[in-house]
Formats: structure tokens, C-alpha cells, sequence
């Protein structure tokens, strides 16, 4: 499986822009770029994916590279509920019966 | 939007008791549940994958004797962990994933065990 690689932590102010970066240099061409958020003591929650155009939800949006080789979750102005851990996962175009591997993530703080 | 809903959210049990917890899609049918489980300050571990009607498939190292998983229908899948001991305590947390693809998580399990 391509490995993402993303910091292992950042700080935002609230109410400021926040971008997340995320590596993925061995990505194939199939392969979906997918973001999870995971609350403290909670189970992980979709962002927000992507295969090779930017995108939006109300959530956040998603810039992909053009060579595809690394992409960046912008948060448009966090608050304090944005902090979590957001993980950036490569998946197979179809998602039936492969499981999401999470890597180590980025802990996002955000400040007051 | 799809709804996994997982119970209990916390349980301590004695060592050597066994604990089942439940995950339920309420709003889809999945067909494919994982089941992860995390420790404290790590990342989220794949245990097993399970098919509706089939037989689990383990990851390395996991007991398939300790960790029973069943998912006997579209809607419920449970994994019991058997003769639990204080290294099993962790975060349990199942996915279910259905026929158009998607993974949504359940709220997770916080199992001590003493």
C-alpha cells in the first residue's frame, strides 16, 4: 500500500486558516486520497476525499497536487471543536472489503 | 448520513471474564465490518475484517480464539474479547463500510480490564 507521511503536530489560532500537508509520493493512479478526523475518545469521522480534483464540503476543503504527490486539508478558519487528530489515507478505487490504514496522523491544537 | 452505532462506550470487566461489544448500522447495510482497536496516544490498529455471512478475516498477530467476531447479519456485527486480561484494555472501534463503498465508524469502546 502507498504510505502517506503528514507532521506530527501543528497549532492554529481559532478562527484562523488551518492547512493540513500530506505526502504521498508512491500514490498510484487509482488510488483515492481520503481525510478522517478523530475526535478525543471518539471513533473517526470523514472529512472529506478526492482522487485527482480540489475539492469542498462544508466540512473543509481538499487541494491535490498535480502530479498528485501530496495534498493539503485547508480548514477555513478553525475552531476550538476542530482539534483532533486528522489522518490523511490512500485508498483503492473501490472501497468494498479494503480497510482504511491509519497512520500516525497530525494533532492538530487550536488556541483561543 | 450512515450511522454505526456501538455499545457499550465504556465497560470494565474482571480479568479472565469475557466482554461482547455491539456495533449496529442503522441506516445501511453493511457489508463489510472492521474492527480496530487503539492504544493510548497511537494510531488506530486493524484487528479483522468480517463479511456478512463469512468467517473473519485476522490480521497478523491477532488471536482469532481470543476475539470473536460475528456478522451474522447486515445491520449487527459484535466482537466478544474472551478471557480478557489488562493487556487487552484499549479502544475498540468498528467500521462499517456498504455496497457503495464508505467507511463510517462507530463511537469506539473504552474496555478496562482489572
Amino acid at each position: 500500500d502507498a504510505k502517506t507521511t503528514q507532521p506530527n503536530s501543528m497549532e492554529s489560532n481559532e478562527e484562523e486558516p488551518v492547512h493540513l500537508p500530506c505526502n504521498h509520493s508512491t500514490i498510484s493512479g487509482t488510488d483515492y486520497i481520503h481525510w478522517y478526523r478523530q475526535l478525543p475518545s471518539q471513533g473517526p469521522e470523514y472529512v472529506i476525499h478526492g482522487l485527482t480534483s480540489n475539492v469542498n464540503n462544508r466540512m473543509a476543503s481538499l487541494a491535490i497536487a498535480e502530479d498528485r504527490k501530496s495534498s493539503t486539508l485547508i480548514l477555513h478558519r478553525a475552531t476550538l471543536r476542530d482539534a483532533a487528530v486528522y489522518y490523511c489515507i490512500l485508498t483503492k478505487n473501490s472501497n468494498s472489503g479494503y480497510a482504511l490504514n491509519f497512520g500516525k496522523g497530525t494533532s492538530l491544537l487550536v488556541t483561543p | 448520513g450512515a450511522v454505526v452505532s456501538q455499545h457499550p462506550s465504556w465497560v470494565i470487566c474482571k480479568s479472565g471474564t469475557s466482554v461482547k461489544i455491539e456495533c449496529r448500522s442503522l441506516d445501511f447495510q453493511a457489508t463489510t465490518m472492521f474492527w480496530y482497536r487503539q492504544f493510548p496516544k497511537q494510531s488506530l490498529m486493524l484487528m479483522a475484517t468480517s463479511n456478512e455471512g463469512s468467517k473473519a478475516t485476522y490480521e497478523q498477530g491477532v488471536e482469532k480464539d481470543k476475539f470473536l467476531i460475528n456478522h451474522a447479519s447486515l445491520t449487527l456485527s459484535t466482537l466478544t474479547v474472551t478471557s480478557a486480561h489488562p493487556e487487552d484494555s484499549s479502544f475498540y472501534i468498528c467500521s462499517g463500510s456498504g455496497v457503495d463503498g464508505g467507511y463510517t465508524f462507530g463511537s469506539g469502546t473504552r474496555l478496562t480490564v482489572v
